[in-house]
């Protein structure tokens, strides 16, 4: 079955960049879709189709694809972007869902 | 306002049954794919289950096909998830997540979730 591999976690000063990865086989085939879930909140979708933002995400945030690597890409990274990250796919070869395991973001 | 709200969770015994309901309000359900994905205490993210706006099409994790059932009930605007034999490892807040639109199995709305607790 089809397997996104997401760090566990990862460490960032205020007003650096975070780049959180999602390794799969040929990922850059594939949409990547990616969450923010802050605790006890529900997930919040901060990017779509690689690269999309919905309404109300700011601009700091964005992604790429390519290859086996899809990438979240946080700017001037804030207290209040420390959150856990999930990577998401529709794998069509076997009609299932699949998520990352999730990288926990912290801000130093 | 549009939001999803999720009911029917609570504690359990192994190998019983319960039904989670979710209730959708500010938008048409019907106009939708609708999906479960619950979240282990402390773990990640894994999704359950899947249907297509007029239950045409239904998509179930592997782990519980043949357990859980998910239907809805686009006049009362609902989706449920039917969960039966149920074991240790089910234990988890479940979340309704809308998708986008159909089967696109991209879930810009989510509930705050419903937590079932399987125990003896």
């Amino acid at each position: 079955s089809y397997v996104l591999i997401q760090s566990p976690s990862l460490s960032v000063a205020p007003g650096k960049t975070a780049r959180i990865t999602c390794g799969g086989d040929n990922v850059g085939r594939k949409s990547v879709h990616w969450y923010q879930q802050k605790p006890g909140q529900a997930p919040l979708l901060v990017i779509y189709y690689d690269t999309d933002r919905p309404s109300g995400i700011p601009e700091r945030f964005s992604g790429s694809n390519s290859g086996n690597s899809a990438t979240l890409i946080i700017s001037r990274v804030g207290a209040g972007d420390e959150a856990d990250y999930y990577c998401q796919v529709w794998d069509s070869s076997t009609d299932r869902v699949i998520f990352g395991g999730g990288t926990k973001l912290t801000v130093l | 306002e549009v939001q999803l709200v999720e009911s029917g969770g609570g504690l359990v015994k192994p190998g019983g049954s319960l039904r989670l309901s979710c209730d959708a309000s500010g938008f048409t359900l019907s106009n939708y794919s609708m999906n479960w994905v619950r979240q282990a205490p402390g773990k990640g993210l894994e999704w359950v289950s899947s249907v297509d706006s007029t239950s045409t099409f239904i998509y179930y994790a592997d782990s519980m096909k043949g357990r859980f059932i998910i239907s809805r009930d686009n006049a009362k605007n609902s989706l449920s998830l039917h969960m039966t034999s149920l074991r240790a490892e089910d234990t988890a807040v479940y979340y309704c997540a809308r998708d986008v639109d159909s089967f696109n199995f991209l879930f810009d709305l989510w509930g705050r979730g419903t937590l079932v607790t399987v125990s003896s």
